[in-house]
């Protein structure tokens, strides 16, 4: 089993609709990361979240420590949000190091 | 600008031969770590550094060197290219002060393709 998992896998919305991707994670954290790839590009980070909620625009993270669990939500949706959206752990067991655990990624396509 | 960067953005090499994949970063970051990304898996770290003149092995090491002689450069070596190490490399830097994280910042990916 995957250290971070997330659902769905596949996602496909029209425009304006309200999007929520989740993050379930089973070890012990310092920090969560949501991050965006859009096709064929480079990966951008979107938050980094150690407790509570952070927003940005029309994205919105939430994470619940003790329910190790998190999600990042999009509101009014457009196409061009379409990208794949990754989550990502830092474990606390990692110590100095900055490592992080990735989730597989969750593929979002906003119709027009 | 600031941030990663990546050299080359594509490749196309033999099995057998070898290349440098260049990632420096101008943010005074003492983390880097190198990634690759395989479809239908997560990122998975290949080599990572914690400060000049200090590196350890990630998750999939095999077939791949990495050095760390200044704060800036981290180069990714392919030693004798093989096909499973088809994939999209992605180098990235951070730093940390305690416990707490910040800027993890990701380099644009090289598209490696041995053939």
């Amino acid at each position: 089993k995957n250290e971070v998992e997330q659902s769905p896998q596949n996602l496909t919305a029209q425009e304006g609709e309200f999007i929520t991707i989740n993050c379930s994670y089973s070890v012990g954290i310092s920090a969560l990361h949501w991050l965006q790839q859009h096709p064929g590009g480079g990966i951008v980070s979107l938050f980094m979240l150690s407790s509570g909620k952070k927003k940005h625009g029309r994205l919105i993270a939430t994470i619940n420590i003790q329910e190790k669990h998190s999600s990042l939500h999009i509101t009014a949706s457009h196409p061009r949000d379409s990208a794949v959206y990754i989550c990502a752990v830092r474990p606390r067991y990692g110590g100095a190091t900055n490592k992080l655990i990735f989730g597989t990624g969750t593929l979002l396509a906003v119709q027009p | 600008n600031a941030g990663v960067t990546q050299t080359p953005k594509f490749q196309v090499l033999k099995t057998g031969q070898s290349m440098t994949l260049q990632c420096a970063q101008d943010m005074n970051h003492e983390y880097m770590s190198w990634y690759r990304q395989d479809p239908g898996m997560g990122l998975r770290l290949i080599h990572y550094s914690v400060g000049a003149g200090i590196t350890d092995q990630g998750e999939v090491p095999n077939g791949y060197n990495v050095s760390r002689s200044t704060t800036e450069d981290f180069p990714l070596r392919l030693l004798s290219a093989a096909p499973s190490q088809t994939s999209v490399y992605f180098c990235a830097s951070s730093y940390s002060q305690g416990t707490k994280t910040y800027g993890y910042t990701f380099g644009s990916g090289t598209r490696l393709t041995v053939v």
